[in-house]
Protein backbone atom coordinates (compact mmCIF):
# COMPACT_ATOMS: atom_id res chain seq x y z
CA UNK A 1 0.00 0.00 0.00
CA UNK A 2 0.84 3.40 -0.22
CA UNK A 3 3.13 4.76 2.77
CA UNK A 4 3.50 8.22 3.47
CA UNK A 5 6.44 9.28 6.17
CA UNK A 6 6.99 12.46 7.95
CA UNK A 7 9.70 13.95 9.98
CA UNK A 8 9.96 14.09 12.71
CA UNK A 9 7.19 13.04 14.87
CA UNK A 10 7.85 15.18 17.50
CA UNK A 11 9.31 18.57 17.99
CA UNK A 12 9.68 21.14 20.84
CA UNK A 13 11.29 24.67 19.92
CA UNK A 14 11.54 27.60 21.62
CA UNK A 15 9.46 31.14 20.76
CA UNK A 16 10.90 32.76 17.92
CA UNK A 17 12.78 29.95 16.15
CA UNK A 18 11.82 28.52 12.98
CA UNK A 19 11.08 24.44 12.66
CA UNK A 20 10.67 22.07 9.51
CA UNK A 21 8.77 19.38 8.98
CA UNK A 22 9.20 17.12 6.13
CA UNK A 23 6.70 15.13 4.42
CA UNK A 24 7.25 11.72 2.05
CA UNK A 25 5.68 9.42 -0.44
CA UNK A 26 7.36 6.49 0.49
CA UNK A 27 6.70 4.32 -2.85
CA UNK A 28 4.64 6.40 -5.27
CA UNK A 29 4.78 9.65 -6.53
CA UNK A 30 2.44 12.31 -4.99
CA UNK A 31 1.79 15.09 -7.73
CA UNK A 32 -0.74 16.78 -4.74
CA UNK A 33 0.58 17.13 -1.16
CA UNK A 34 -1.94 18.62 1.41
CA UNK A 35 -0.98 20.02 4.97
CA UNK A 36 -3.44 19.83 8.04
CA UNK A 37 -3.44 21.01 11.51
CA UNK A 38 -5.22 19.42 14.09
CA UNK A 39 -5.92 20.63 17.67
CA UNK A 40 -6.50 18.09 20.34
CA UNK A 41 -10.42 16.93 19.96
CA UNK A 42 -11.05 18.55 16.62
CA UNK A 43 -10.70 17.54 13.38
CA UNK A 44 -8.13 18.17 10.84
CA UNK A 45 -8.68 22.21 9.07
CA UNK A 46 -6.79 22.01 5.78
CA UNK A 47 -4.05 24.41 5.39
CA UNK A 48 -2.62 24.34 2.04
CA UNK A 49 -2.42 22.51 -0.77
CA UNK A 50 0.78 21.74 -2.63
CA UNK A 51 1.83 20.71 -6.49
CA UNK A 52 4.82 19.36 -7.18
CA UNK A 53 7.18 22.49 -9.03
CA UNK A 54 4.26 25.31 -8.41
CA UNK A 55 3.17 27.20 -5.20
CA UNK A 56 1.12 25.98 -2.97
CA UNK A 57 -2.42 27.33 -2.73
CA UNK A 58 -3.25 28.56 1.37
CA UNK A 59 -6.90 28.11 3.09
CA UNK A 60 -8.76 31.23 3.68
CA UNK A 61 -6.75 32.39 7.08
CA UNK A 62 -3.50 30.62 6.62
CA UNK A 63 -0.38 32.96 6.91
CA UNK A 64 1.66 31.83 3.99
CA UNK A 65 4.17 33.93 4.88
CA UNK A 66 4.48 31.91 8.12
CA UNK A 67 3.87 28.31 6.96
CA UNK A 68 5.99 27.90 4.10
CA UNK A 69 5.35 25.02 2.09
CA UNK A 70 7.73 23.47 -0.84
CA UNK A 71 6.88 20.53 -2.82
CA UNK A 72 10.51 20.53 -4.81
CA UNK A 73 9.73 16.62 -5.78
CA UNK A 74 7.38 14.49 -6.48
CA UNK A 75 7.99 12.40 -3.39
CA UNK A 76 8.88 15.37 -1.00
CA UNK A 77 7.04 18.56 0.86
CA UNK A 78 8.21 20.18 3.50
CA UNK A 79 6.31 22.92 5.90
CA UNK A 80 8.44 25.42 7.76
CA UNK A 81 7.25 27.10 11.01
CA UNK A 82 8.89 30.41 10.83
CA UNK A 83 9.41 32.69 13.89
CA UNK A 84 6.81 30.14 15.72
CA UNK A 85 4.80 30.83 18.98
CA UNK A 86 3.59 28.75 21.66
CA UNK A 87 -0.13 29.36 19.83
CA UNK A 88 1.36 27.32 16.87
CA UNK A 89 1.93 24.38 19.32
CA UNK A 90 -0.26 21.82 17.20
CA UNK A 91 -0.52 17.91 15.18
CA UNK A 92 0.72 18.75 11.49
CA UNK A 93 -0.67 15.96 9.56
CA UNK A 94 0.55 15.75 5.57
CA UNK A 95 -1.27 13.61 2.66
CA UNK A 96 -0.63 13.09 -0.41
CA UNK A 97 -2.00 11.87 -3.68
CA UNK A 98 -1.13 10.42 -6.90
CA UNK A 99 -3.41 12.11 -9.18
CA UNK A 100 -4.28 10.84 -12.27
CA UNK A 101 -8.26 10.70 -10.82
CA UNK A 102 -7.21 8.75 -7.78
CA UNK A 103 -9.72 10.03 -5.15
CA UNK A 104 -7.50 8.91 -2.13
CA UNK A 105 -5.35 10.61 0.26
CA UNK A 106 -2.67 8.77 2.02
CA UNK A 107 -1.47 10.27 5.38
CA UNK A 108 1.33 10.61 7.31
CA UNK A 109 1.51 9.68 11.11
CA UNK A 110 1.65 13.42 12.21
CA UNK A 111 3.84 15.72 13.54
CA UNK A 112 3.77 16.97 17.00
CA UNK A 113 5.03 20.98 17.58
CA UNK A 114 5.58 22.28 20.82
CA UNK A 115 6.50 25.81 21.35
CA UNK A 116 8.13 27.04 24.59
CA UNK B 1 -23.09 26.19 10.21
CA UNK B 2 -20.25 23.55 9.36
CA UNK B 3 -20.42 21.96 6.05
CA UNK B 4 -20.42 18.56 7.71
CA UNK B 5 -21.26 17.96 10.90
CA UNK B 6 -20.83 14.90 13.36
CA UNK B 7 -21.46 14.19 16.84
CA UNK B 8 -18.16 14.53 18.80
CA UNK B 9 -19.00 11.63 21.41
CA UNK B 10 -17.85 9.59 23.21
CA UNK B 11 -19.71 6.58 22.06
CA UNK B 12 -19.21 3.88 24.30
CA UNK B 13 -20.09 0.47 23.65
CA UNK B 14 -19.81 -3.23 25.14
CA UNK B 15 -17.12 -5.60 23.35
CA UNK B 16 -19.70 -7.18 20.12
CA UNK B 17 -22.20 -4.52 19.51
CA UNK B 18 -22.40 -2.66 16.79
CA UNK B 19 -21.00 1.03 16.47
CA UNK B 20 -23.61 2.88 14.18
CA UNK B 21 -21.49 6.65 13.07
CA UNK B 22 -23.01 9.22 11.12
CA UNK B 23 -22.40 12.46 9.69
CA UNK B 24 -24.89 15.28 7.52
CA UNK B 25 -23.71 17.58 5.06
CA UNK B 26 -25.07 20.67 3.82
CA UNK B 27 -23.14 20.55 0.51
CA UNK B 28 -24.96 19.02 -2.53
CA UNK B 29 -21.89 19.04 -4.70
CA UNK B 30 -20.27 16.18 -2.30
CA UNK B 31 -19.68 13.40 -4.54
CA UNK B 32 -17.12 11.07 -2.65
CA UNK B 33 -17.55 10.14 0.84
CA UNK B 34 -15.36 8.56 3.48
CA UNK B 35 -14.66 7.35 6.60
CA UNK B 36 -10.84 7.69 7.82
CA UNK B 37 -9.92 5.80 11.82
CA UNK B 38 -7.85 7.55 13.44
CA UNK B 39 -5.65 6.54 16.72
CA UNK B 40 -4.55 8.91 19.29
CA UNK B 41 -1.68 10.89 17.95
CA UNK B 42 -1.42 9.17 14.64
CA UNK B 43 -2.67 10.11 10.66
CA UNK B 44 -5.88 8.90 9.72
CA UNK B 45 -6.25 5.68 8.11
CA UNK B 46 -8.41 5.43 5.69
CA UNK B 47 -11.62 2.76 6.29
CA UNK B 48 -13.98 3.17 3.57
CA UNK B 49 -15.50 5.02 0.65
CA UNK B 50 -18.27 5.52 -1.60
CA UNK B 51 -19.20 7.08 -4.35
CA UNK B 52 -22.76 9.16 -4.46
CA UNK B 53 -25.68 7.13 -3.03
CA UNK B 54 -25.63 3.65 -1.92
CA UNK B 55 -24.61 0.75 0.35
CA UNK B 56 -20.77 -0.54 0.61
CA UNK B 57 -19.64 -3.50 2.87
CA UNK B 58 -15.92 -4.34 3.46
CA UNK B 59 -15.63 -7.42 6.44
CA UNK B 60 -16.99 -5.39 9.83
CA UNK B 61 -17.45 -2.62 7.92
CA UNK B 62 -20.81 -1.12 5.94
CA UNK B 63 -20.69 2.07 4.72
CA UNK B 64 -24.18 4.14 3.87
CA UNK B 65 -24.68 6.88 1.76
CA UNK B 66 -28.37 8.88 1.31
CA UNK B 67 -27.50 11.71 -0.55
CA UNK B 68 -31.50 12.37 -0.57
CA UNK B 69 -30.64 13.28 2.67
CA UNK B 70 -27.69 14.22 3.04
CA UNK B 71 -26.80 11.96 5.47
CA UNK B 72 -23.98 9.18 5.28
CA UNK B 73 -23.44 6.57 7.98
CA UNK B 74 -20.68 4.03 8.78
CA UNK B 75 -21.94 0.91 10.97
CA UNK B 76 -19.05 -1.82 12.87
CA UNK B 77 -20.13 -5.03 13.53
CA UNK B 78 -19.01 -7.53 15.93
CA UNK B 79 -16.70 -4.77 17.38
CA UNK B 80 -13.63 -5.26 19.49
CA UNK B 81 -11.37 -3.08 22.20
CA UNK B 82 -9.22 -2.70 19.31
CA UNK B 83 -11.75 -0.65 17.26
CA UNK B 84 -11.77 2.17 19.78
CA UNK B 85 -10.42 5.19 18.17
CA UNK B 86 -12.08 8.29 16.46
CA UNK B 87 -13.75 8.38 13.62
CA UNK B 88 -13.52 11.13 10.96
CA UNK B 89 -15.96 11.37 8.11
CA UNK B 90 -14.86 13.21 5.00
CA UNK B 91 -16.12 14.43 1.72
CA UNK B 92 -15.46 16.01 -1.37
CA UNK B 93 -16.44 17.48 -4.91
CA UNK B 94 -16.52 15.52 -7.98
CA UNK B 95 -14.19 18.35 -9.65
CA UNK B 96 -10.83 18.72 -7.42
CA UNK B 97 -9.20 16.89 -4.81
CA UNK B 98 -10.14 19.15 -1.44
CA UNK B 99 -11.55 16.65 1.31
CA UNK B 100 -13.96 18.19 3.62
CA UNK B 101 -13.88 16.18 7.28
CA UNK B 102 -16.36 16.08 9.81
CA UNK B 103 -15.25 16.60 13.20
CA UNK B 104 -14.88 13.21 14.24
CA UNK B 105 -16.68 10.71 16.39
CA UNK B 106 -14.53 9.12 19.58
CA UNK B 107 -15.18 5.24 20.23
CA UNK B 108 -14.77 3.08 22.71
CA UNK B 109 -15.75 -0.14 22.58
CA UNK B 110 -15.41 -1.65 25.99
CA UNK B 111 -13.76 -5.30 27.23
Amino acid sequence: GAVVSQHPSRVICKSGTSVKIECRSLDFQATTMFWYRQFPKQSLMLMATSNEGSKATYEQGVEKDKFLINHASLTLSTLTVTSAHPEDSSFYICSANSGRGSYEQYFGPGTRLTVT
Amino acid sequence: QKEVEQDPGPLSVPEGAIVSLNCTYSNSAFQYFMWYRQYSRKGPELLMYTYSSGNKEDGRFTAQVDKSSKYISLFIRDSQPSDSATYLCAMREAAGNKLTFGGGTRVLVKP
